[in-house]
């Protein structure tokens, strides 16, 4: 079975700062797609960023990058330099080439 | 420029009311997806269409049914409402099936099963 857990159900971070959000997933597939997907209040969700399971290098979109453990199932995501518009819900994703599977997602609060 | 519009927005329906929320996409992608996302849980797949092929997950309720008619159109249907029903429902879209391809989702359409 793939599941996807997020640990962190609610994180908060000083506008500027730098914060990490926590994913990991369990699967037995080798190859997949990995991603981050941002919902903000009364909005849709959005792709963050997205990570090839057979890349080593961790990807990167500006203020977010990524932290891939492909061992260790981990997909962690770090914002850089918060913004206020970065207040906002974000799910974990894994795709495996069937269907998306979301973890519980984690409510992110950019304080100024 | 609004490329998944799901309509309406909010929906209220009274409990055993057949219910019809809409999807629609300016993409001209392949697959469309419906999702039942409800409060504090990751969205939950329902079904999707890879163009006019219909596939429904193993858990969905035969309540649940869906419609694609074009390509740019899909309907989920709601046969007899029950207050576990109520939920955001998310529309997505993606160009193909892959891991490539990242969905595309519209802004969701809350239902209220009254």
């Amino acid at each position: 079975a793939q599941t996807v857990t997020q640990s962190q159900p609610e994180m908060s971070v000083q506008e500027a700062e730098t914060v990490t959000l926590s994913c990991t997933y369990d699967t037995s597939e080798n190859n997949y797609y990995l991603f981050w997907y941002k919902q903000p209040p009364s909005r849709q969700m959005i792709l963050v960023i997205r990570q090839e399971a057979y890349k080593q290098q961790n990807a990167t979109e500006n203020r977010f990058s990524v932290n891939f453990q492909k061992a260790a199932k981990s997909f962690s995501l770090k914002i850089s330099d918060s913004q206020l518009g970065d207040t906002a819900m974000y799910f974990c994703a894994f795709y495996p080439g069937n269907q998306f599977y979301f973890g519980t997602g984690t409510s992110l609060t950019v304080i100024p | 420029d609004a490329m998944v519009i799901q309509n309406p927005r909010y929906q209220v329906t009274q409990f055993g009311k057949p219910v019809t929320l809409s999807c629609s996409q300016t993409l001209n992608h392949n697959v469309m997806y419906w999702y039942q996302q409800k409060s504090s849980q990751a969205p939950k797949l329902l079904f999707h269409y890879y163009d006019k092929d219909f596939n429904n997950e193993a858990d969905t309720p035969d309540n649940f049914q869906s419609r694609r008619p074009n390509t740019s159109f899909c309907f989920l249907d709601i046969r007899s409402p029950g207050l576990g029903d109520a939920a955001m429902y998310l529309c997505a879209t993606s160009r193909e099936q892959g891991r490539a391809h990242e969905q595309y989702f519209g802004p969701g359409t809350r239902l209220t099963v009254t």
